[in-house]
């Protein structure tokens, strides 16, 4: 059974600091990583990828891969009370259309 | 623009009753799915469509019932509600399988 593990939180992080979150998963052979975040009562919406070993950062957001410890992490940059939300990862177990979701980690900013 | 839409919105249903879900598109994607997802749960995969005229069940198809009815329309069907099917239903589809548009979203409740 193919898994992707997160911690579900909450996670409680001051305003203006560096929220992380974490994600595992079982499968190596997966290529694909994906974050998505949903807000309390909305659907999810994607706000990162990464593919490589390293790190990908687009504005406040950094996501980092370790595929060799099959993990990735969020890193959110000067965090705002408008990025408390579920953040939720995805890994494709292969090339059959499908995406496994980890649980989901609530994530509350404190003003 | 719409991107993804399902109906009805909200939904209350006895036991033994049926109901069908509409999701449409407009964004010409090949890749449809139906997720359910459960307090302090990630999303599970119903069923998914990778292309018109092909369904595949999920992780949890039991209970359930798709149509592809052509490239914009995925709908989803419940023969015989049960009080287990209590959920929020999302609909997503995509382009390839990595990055998935969702709608708002249907909660059912079946007492």
């Amino acid at each position: 059974q193919k898994e992707v593990e997160q911690n579900s939180g909450p996670l409680s992080v001051p305003e203006g600091a560096i929220a992380s979150l974490n994600c595992t998963y079982s499968d190596r052979g997966s290529q694909s990583f994906f974050w998505y975040r949903q807000y309390s009562g909305k659907s999810p919406e994607l706000i990162m990828s990464i593919y490589s070993n390293g790190d990908k950062e687009d504005g406040r957001f950094t996501a980092q891969l370790n595929k060799a410890s099959q993990y990735v992490s969020l890193l959110i940059r000067d965090s705002q009370p408008s990025d408390s939300a579920t953040y939720l990862c995805a890994v494709p177990p292969d090339s059959n259309y499908q995406l496994i979701w980890g649980a989901g980690t609530k994530l509350i900013i404190k003003p | 623009n719409a991107g993804v839409t399902q109906t009805p919105k909200f939904q209350v249903l006895k036991t033994g009753q049926s109901m069908t879900l509409q999701c449409a598109q407009d964004m010409n994607h090949n890749s449809m799915y139906w997720y359910r997802q459960d307090p302090g749960m990630g999303l599970r995969l119903i069923y998914y469509s990778a292309s018109e005229g092909t369904t595949d069940k999920g992780e949890v198809p039991n209970g359930y019932n798709v149509s592809r009815l052509n490239k914009r329309e995925f709908s989803l069907r419940l023969e015989s509600a049960a009080p287990s099917q209590t959920s929020v239903y999302f609909c997503a589809s995509s382009e390839a399988y990595e990055t998935q548009y969702f709608g708002p979203g249907t909660r059912l409740l079946v007492l």
